[in-house]
């Protein structure tokens, strides 16, 4: 299985400001995910990052709200931009495995005041 | 609409007392269910892939096992460190790689 590792664990932000969430795994994949697990939710993808081109959002994600960067095969970032509280949640990164598993990030705790 | 109905939300046992997780889903065609376990403050930790009815997956005191229209795990004689959240998800046939469908899961507290 990957080793996947993020960066922050965990922040409290204000209002109106951004956040990047960093995603390093320790072997080269092609298809990297970004998903959202809100208080009392379910986990919910935001988009599938590949390197090389832009990536895909989910219906209810949009790229200037959730950019996304995948400059190679072991790193991406996902930024959450003109935070509000709604946007408190944790954010998971994940990669896939055989049998079409996906192996996650311990996460990003984030808080927005 | 793909949709992953997990119950109970909650559940307490006591060390020993065996005693099944339900998950029911509906999706247009099934590519494979999952299981996760996930602590406090970490990500989900892959358990079990299942992925046609009657299959049947263990690892030490959890089985997982299929239907049509749901899965269970089974927790045999449980002990305090299996006290975690546990979270099903289905892949369903026709959507993209990576898009996993969850439900909210089952928080399990084993008390000594």
């Amino acid at each position: 299985s990957a080793v996947i590792s993020q960066k922050p664990s965990r922040d409290i932000c204000q209002r109106g400001t951004s956040l990047t969430i960093q995603c390093q795994v320790d072997s080269q994949v092609t298809m990297m995910f970004w998903y959202r697990q809100q208080p009392g939710q379910s986990l919910t993808l935001i988009a599938t990052a590949n390197q090389g081109s832009e990536a895909t959002y989910e219906s209810g994600f949009v790229i200037d709200k959730f950019p996304i960067s995948r400059p190679n095969l072991t790193f991406s970032t996902l930024t959450v931009s003109n935070m509000s509280p709604e946007d408190s949640s944790i954010y998971l990164c994940s990669v896939g495995g055989q049998g079409e598993k996906l192996f996650f990030g311990s996460g990003t705790q984030l808080s927005v005041l | 609409e793909d949709q992953v109905t997990q119950s109970p939300e909650a559940l307490r046992l006591q060390e020993g007392e065996s005693s099944s997780l339900n998950c029911s889903y509906t999706v247009s065609g099934l590519r494979g269910l999952f299981w996760y376990r996930q602590d406090p403050g970490k990500g989900p930790e892959f358990l079990f892939t299942l992925y046609s009815a009657g299959e049947e997956k263990e690892k030490e005191r959890l089985k997982a096992t299929l239907t049509k229209k749901e899965s269970f795990l089974h927790i045999t004689a449980p002990k305090p460190e299996d006290s975690a959240t546990y979270l099903c998800a289905v892949q369903a046939s026709g959507t993209s790689y990576g898009k996993l469908t969850f439900g909210q899961g089952t928080i399990l507290t084993v008390h000594p």
